[in-house]
């Protein structure tokens, strides 16, 4: 069955960067979009970029250009986010969610990944 | 890109019909027909209940069905449920690879 399995909740300081991953199983990695979403405590769904896990490559949205980085290793059906430069207002819920066939749609998610931000 | 709009609340009591709108620009919403809707429940992640403006991917309850006019899509749900209280959230394609969601709902059942 399709799932998308992400890495464990992280605790950061301000400034520094955090790297969450999402491992995809049960279907044919390659051949989708892989994006990201964050929600903030008790706010709406951000949409943060995506990935083309077959090319690579990326489109990040304009809030965080320059501050995030999607990557993916197909060897192992993984993407990586990695954010930089944090701050108190990062601290969210990240999921990683799948794209098929540029649909446009989010199909299946993964069980999220909290990152908080705290000195 | 601005997030679309959407009412912060929505109720209705059980059996009755609610809309829940989307508006957006013709940059986004109007432009493509790639607005889709996602049920969110309380410390879950979001689940997909329409895509393409219309169409429910299956296992979603034809209870629920979606609509686009100009630069607004709405979701509406019919028979409305204790189980259908939720955060509803509408996310569009905005060209140039980008994609935006929209504010959310909260949908309450009297």
């Amino acid at each position: 069955q399709v799932q998308l399995v992400q890495s464990g909740a992280e605790v950061k300081k301000p400034g520094a960067s955090v790297e969450v991953s999402c491992r995809a199983s049960g279907f044919t990695f390659t051949g989708y979009y892989i994006h990201w979403v964050r929600q903030a405590p008790g706010q709406g769904l951000e949409w943060m970029g995506t990935i083309n896990a077959g090319g690579g490559s990326t489109s990040y949205a304009q809030n965080f250009q320059g501050r995030v980085t999607m990557t993916r290793d197909t060897s192992t059906s993984t993407v990586y986010m990695e954010l930089s430069s944090l701050r108190s207002e990062d601290t969210a819920l990240y999921y990683c969610a799948r794209e098929p066939d540029s649909s446009g749609l989010l199909d299946y998610w993964g069980q999220g990944t909290l990152v908080t931000v705290s000195s | 890109q601005s997030a679309l709009t959407q009412p912060a609340s929505v109720s209705g009591s059980p059996g009755q019909s609610i809309t829940i709108s989307c508006t957006g620009t013709s940059s986004d919403v109007g432009s493509y027909n790639f607005v889709s809707w996602y049920q969110q429940r309380p410390g879950k992640a979001p689940k997909l209940m329409i895509y393409e403006g219309g169409k429910r991917p299956s296992g979603v309850s034809n209870r629920f069905s979606g609509s686009k006019s100009g630069n607004t899509a709405s979701l509406t749900i019919s028979g409305l449920q204790d189980e259908d209280e939720a955060d509803y959230y509408c996310y569009s394609y905005a060209g140039s690879s980008t994609y935006v969601f929209g504010t959310g709902t909260k949908v309450t059942v009297l």
